[in-house]
């Protein structure tokens, strides 16, 4: 199966701050979804993005599927932004989704 | 109906019981997938549904383990003699297998056994 990284594991920000997040894939995907897991464990979708760039509000997302990585932006943190990040992806459309092993950010007023 | 829906939110139990979580998906997806969280990791796949079909199951899920989708609604995942190492977080998802097959979870089953 394919193997997914994150990098950085842990991040800490001053309010206000700029991030990137990364994460890379073994293998090419057609499924790459970015989820936030807030600190009462629900994980809540972020975007859908097997290519391409979007944006919502201060988060956007670029894919560049034939090199197999994805970044996430966070502009202007906020210390509601605090929590661990996940990419996860399937290679095909009946393959079981693998999720990388997360960034942690903390937010700091 | 507003989203995945999990039952219960928190279960203790001594090791050696069988426990048994539900699972509701949002109304109109046909896909249905079980995963399972430990402390400072990211959500293992266990299994998935597709309708009433279990399409895949993932070596972890041991013997022990079970799960059923009979309608191909709610779901079921049931763990007996459990064990300390089961304990963990599980989470539900579901997705439509259409164009995109987004995964959208649940708020997750915490289970102890002590």
């Amino acid at each position: 199966g394919i193997q997914v990284e994150q990098s950085p594991p842990d991040l800490i920000l001053q309010e206000g701050a700029n991030s990137t997040l990364r994460c890379n894939f073994s293998d090419s995907v057609n499924n790459l979804q970015w989820f936030h897991q807030n600190p009462w464990g629900q994980l809540i979708n972020l975007f859908y993005i097997p290519s391409g760039t979007k944006q919502n509000g201060r988060l956007s997302a670029t894919t560049v599927a034939t090199e197999r990585y994805s970044l996430l932006y966070i502009s202007s943190s906020q210390t509601t932004d605090s929590g661990v990040y996940f990419c996860a992806g399937r290679k095909t459309s009946y393959d079981k989704v693998i999720f990388g092993p997360g960034t942690s950010l903390s937010v700091i007023p | 109906d507003t989203g995945v829906s999990q039952n219960p939110r928190h279960k203790i139990t001594k090791r050696g019981q069988n426990v048994t979580f539900r699972c509701d998906p949002i109304s109109e997806h046909n896909r249905l997938y079980w995963y399972r969280q430990t402390l400072g990791q990211g959500p293992e796949f266990l299994t998935y549904f597709q309708n009433e079909a279990q399409l895949e199951k993932s070596r972890l899920l041991s013997d022990r383990f079970s799960a059923e989708r009979p309608k191909g609604s709610f779901s079921t995942l049931e763990i007996q003699r459990t064990e300390q190492g089961d304990s963990a977080m599980y989470l539900c998802a579901s997705s439509f297998s259409g164009i995109t097959d987004e995964q959208f979870f649940g708020p997750g089953t915490r289970l102890t056994v002590l």
